[in-house]
């Protein structure tokens, strides 16, 4: 089975502008959800999607949003781009038949 | 609010010996608990798991021991190698049960000298 998997890698983006990440999650599983990476911060959830409803959110402010499409991928979209959005943003889809999150390899996001 | 704790952001052993990473919570209603290893710039990779049912998970060479009176648990890594040099994060379930979500640990950096 293909694992998570998600674009770009790489994105450079200004103060202002804003960003769409993508995921594609583990075939079957229904469930996404997405964190965010800084090395002051650590892992924080943002957000999860499951049959294209957000189910769950994090405690981020509502520049960032989501939304999950009839085959499971899922977006997240960032608005008015903050120097301090600069993270590793990761996704994650979940399989219940292991009960565990999988995780993709991250789109590394800098904001100049 | 730090919700899982992991105190010790780095743990150096020699190649061979047990590598004990530790995590605590405190958050009562957690009831499921994962350990992740993470390399510099990829996603974290699954290790091992426990329910709040067991005291014990083994698989391989890694073990995860929960102590649910003292909200703790550890991870064992023996023997430990070179290559299991990476940043470990410890994660719980919400108490909500919704296993979508999940709350990290600081991460602890393992080094293991060959």
């Amino acid at each position: 089975k293909a694992g998570v998997t998600q674009t770009p890698r790489y994105l450079i983006k200004t103060r202002g502008q804003q960003v769409t990440l993508s995921c594609s999650p583990i075939s079957g599983h229904r469930s996404v959800s997405w964190y965010q990476q800084t090395p002051g911060q650590g892992l924080q959830f943002l957000f999860e999607y499951f049959s294209e409803t957000q189910r769950n959110k994090g405690n981020f402010p509502g520049r960032f949003s989501g939304r999950q499409f009839s085959n499971s991928r899922s977006e997240m979209n960032v608005s008015t781009l903050e120097l301090g959005d600069s993270a590793l943003y990761l996704c994650a889809s979940y399989g219940y038949s292991t009960d565990t999150q999988y995780f993709g390899p991250g789109t590394r996001l800098t904001v100049l | 609010d730090q919700q899982v704790k992991q105190n010790s952001p780095s743990l150096s052993v020699q190649e061979g010996r047990i590598s004990i990473l530790n995590c605590d919570y405190t958050n009562s209603m957690f009831d499921y608990f994962l350990w992740y290893k993470k390399y510099p710039a990829e996603g974290p990779t699954f290790l091992i798991s426990i329910s709040s049912i067991k005291d014990k998970n083994e698989d391989g060479r890694f073990t995860v021991f929960l102590n649910k009176s003292a909200k703790h648990l550890s991870l064992h890594i023996v023997p430990s190698q070179p290559g299991d040099s990476a940043v470990y994060f410890c994660a719980a379930s919400a108490p909500s049960g919704n296993t979508g979500k999940l709350i990290f640990g600081q991460g602890t950096t393992l080094q293991v000298k060959p």
